[in-house]
């Protein structure tokens, strides 16, 4: 089975403090992701990576910066964490599809999420 | 661009009964698409997915889903709910071809009453 884990359940964080959010998958997939779920507003893509040291921009990158030193690992991080920044978030990976159609056949594979206030 | 409508953002139903959770996508080409659950206080995890042939998909705890590519809907059902299908439904549209990325809708919340 693929295991998505990330490194707290839980986080409570005071405004102006570094956040690390660490995401780790035994799967050797490729791509990782990271999200983050609000009510109403479903998954909104932050970064995702496509290959170690690689990252690119998702819909709502402002105030978040990524890191993928290692295949396994992608971490998110908030540089000075600001009270809109509480919220759920969600780390993924998959496989990369090698096929010819123009989208990829894989599902992402989820972690448990991490719920981080920031007061 | 494509996109994601859920049309319904909380269904209540009561135990046995059937449902249908509404989903629209809009899309010039052919596409790959999925359905996700989030039991409460977990990550999402893959109910479905629908990459060609049969327009009827069948998953996991007894879900199924039909697409129809005339009206651009991929409607999740299930003809008898419990409990504990109690969760958000996430449906899912796969944009791009080498990294996996996903658009998804905004969610719906299924409610099962005794």
């Amino acid at each position: 089975d693929v295991k998505v884990t990330q490194s707290s359940r839980y986080l409570v964080k005071r405004t102006g403090e570094k956040v690390f959010l660490e995401c780790v998958q035994d799967m050797d997939h490729e791509n990782m992701f990271w999200y983050r779920q609000d009510p109403g507003l479903g998954l909104r893509l932050i970064y995702f990576s496509y290959d170690v040291k690689m990252k690119e921009k998702g819909d709502i990158p402002e105030g978040y910066s990524v890191s993928r030193e290692k295949k396994e690992r992608f971490s998110l991080i908030l540089e000075s964490a600001s009270t809109n920044q509480t919220s759920m978030y969600l780390c993924a990976s998959s496989p990369t599809d090698l096929g010819f159609s123009p989208f990829s056949s894989y599902e992402q594979y989820f972690g448990p999420g991490t719920r981080l206030t920031v007061t | 661009a494509q996109s994601v409508t859920q049309l319904d953002s909380q269904v209540p139903v009561f135990e046995e009964a059937p449902v249908e959770l509404r989903c629209n996508y809009s899309s010039s080409v052919s596409v790959y698409l999925f359905w996700y659950v989030q039991y409460p206080n977990q990550g999402l995890q893959l109910l479905l997915k629908y990459l060609s042939g049969s327009t009827l998909v069948k998953g996991i705890n007894g879900f199924e889903a039909e697409f129809n590519k005339s009206q651009t809907s991929f409607h999740l059902r299930k003809p008898s709910v419990h409990i504990s299908d109690t969760a958000e439904y996430f449906c899912a549209v796969s944009v791009d071809n080498q990294g996996g990325k996903l658009i998804f809708g905004q969610g719906t919340e299924l409610s099962v009453k005794p």
